[in-house]
């Protein structure tokens, strides 16, 4: 079946470094891939997308490209804020699959001063 | 700018009772779903809605779950027996074609 693979968390960095968040997936058709951000105490938001290969997802300087090759979808951020500290989810849909999302287990965000 | 509420927040039962966790979509949209979280885990899809009628169901919703559109503006999910593995924060999502899913906050369940 479908399914999205995401680094292990925590991750911990200080402010101003650069930020990778690594997601694989295995899909049977063709997925839109997706990376949802959950603030503490908040519900789930779209933080950018992406629908076919190659194409890049960008959002408040967070970048992901699809690549087709590679099953990818990696988040990252040049420069990350205190304020980004949340927990980040990679996931997608499948055309054709009830466009329900399947998620990773989520990667817990932590930047520090 | 238009959101997806659920109440309550909380909720906390006692096992074998019923619930009713409530849901209000943004309203120009078409598809509803419902996803869980337990804690420490991934979120998990449940069910989603289409047309007033169940268009695709995850093994996790059984003869215990059910979904509703009562009004055309509400959806809700009844959980007829809770058991105690059924505490998880519970997100419901709208959709207003194939494109993007807004979730709400969601309501966090404790079962007793």
């Amino acid at each position: 079946g479908d399914s999205v693979t995401q680094m292990e968390g925590p991750v911990t960095l200080s402010e101003e470094a650069f930020l990778t968040i690594n997601c694989t997936y295995t899909a049977t058709g063709y997925p839109s891939l997706f990376w949802y951000v959950q603030y503490p105490g908040e519900g789930l938001q779209l933080l950018l997308k992406a629908t076919k290969a190659d194409d890049k997802g960008s959002n408040k300087g967070f970048e992901a490209t699809y690549r087709k090759e590679t099953t990818s979808f990696h988040l990252e951020k040049g420069s990350v804020q205190v304020s980004d500290s949340a927990v980040y989810f990679c996931a997608l849909t499948v055309t054709g699959g009830g466009n329900k999302l399947t998620f990773g287990t989520g990667t817990q965000l932590k930047v520090e001063l | 700018e238009p959101e997806v509420t659920q109440t309550p927040s909380h909720q906390v039962t006692q096992m074998g009772q019923e619930v009713i966790l409530r849901c209000v979509p943004i309203s120009n949209h078409l598809y509803f779903y419902w996803y869980r979280q337990i804690l420490g885990q991934k979120v998990e899809f449940l069910v989603s809605f289409y047309n007033n009628e169940i268009s695709e169901k995850s093994e996790i919703f059984d003869d215990q779950f059910s979904v509703e559109r009562p009004d055309g503006s509400n959806f809700t999910l009844k959980i007829r027996s809770t058991k105690l593995e059924d505490s998880a924060m519970y997100f419901c999502a709208s959709e207003r074609g194939r494109e993007t899913q807004y979730f709400g906050p969601g309501t966090r369940l404790l079962v007793l």
